[in-house]
């Protein structure tokens, strides 16, 4: 168990555009999920942490109003990226935990954004 | 706050043999989780093990183990008879107890050549 989807895997926009990430818990409740960003040979920066029917929280740096997270069910968590400009490409991970196993996370497979 | 040190960037290995990657990290908490993550060329983040804190008995997945010095604050990845499919960027990464939020390291690269 404990499978998480993103989709699309890879998406290509013009700039000032927006574009919607999915991820999804496939196979448990996620009482909790997260949203980072990835820049080539680096680690992962996490971008925003989001409860189920709550307001997400934010990184510092992290623009609340370029970046709008929305996790409708416990199982689905979206990330928008608004007005979406060439410095936004990146590669976005999500990644889910649940009350067992220490809320461990579980991470999808991942999305790369270019933006045009 | 809670840091973690990777202090190797790369480390190359022959198939089926045995390699280290060590991981240090510092925190006043003394309830916590530590990871070890590999993301492959997929960029898939994969779990490869994880240790409790308060447990003393170092953890073991298949021919994945770590050595988990509570005392010393270390927590080193032991990867024997590797294999090709092990070439990854290994992460390691803690967790407050209570918490979901985790602090990663800035990643070891592990090639297996043949």
């Amino acid at each position: 168990g404990a499978v998480v989807s993103q989709h699309p895997s890879w998406v290509i926009c013009k700039s000032g555009t927006s574009v919607k990430i999915e991820c999804r818990s496939l196979d448990f409740q996620a009482t909790t999920m997260f949203w980072y960003r990835q820049f080539p040979k680096q680690s992962l920066m996490l971008m925003a942490t989001s409860n189920e029917g709550s307001k997400a929280t934010y990184e510092q740096g992290v623009e609340k109003d370029k970046f709008l997270i929305n996790h409708a069910s416990l199982t689905l968590s979206t990330l928008t990226v608004t007005s979406a400009h060439p410095e936004d490409s990146s590669f976005y991970i999500c990644s889910a935990s649940r009350r067992t196993e220490g809320k461990t996370q579980y991470f999808g497979p991942g999305t790369r954004l270019l933006v045009l | 706050a809670q840091t973690v040190t990777q202090s190797q960037p790369e480390m190359s290995v022959q198939e089926a043999e045995t390699v280290t990657l060590s991981c240090t990290y510092d925190t006043s908490e003394n309830n916590y989780y530590l990871f070890w993550y590999k993301q492959p060329p997929s960029r898939q983040m994969i779990l490869v093990i994880r240790q409790e804190a308060y447990k003393q008995q170092n953890a073991t997945e298949n021919r994945f183990s770590v050595n988990f010095q509570k005392a010393a604050k270390s927590f080193s990845l032991k990867i024997s008879d590797s294999q090709l499919g092990d070439t990854a960027m290994y992460f390691c990464a803690f967790m407050i107890t209570g918490y979901s939020t985790l602090t990663f390291g800035k990643g070891t690269m592990l090639l297996v050549s043949p």
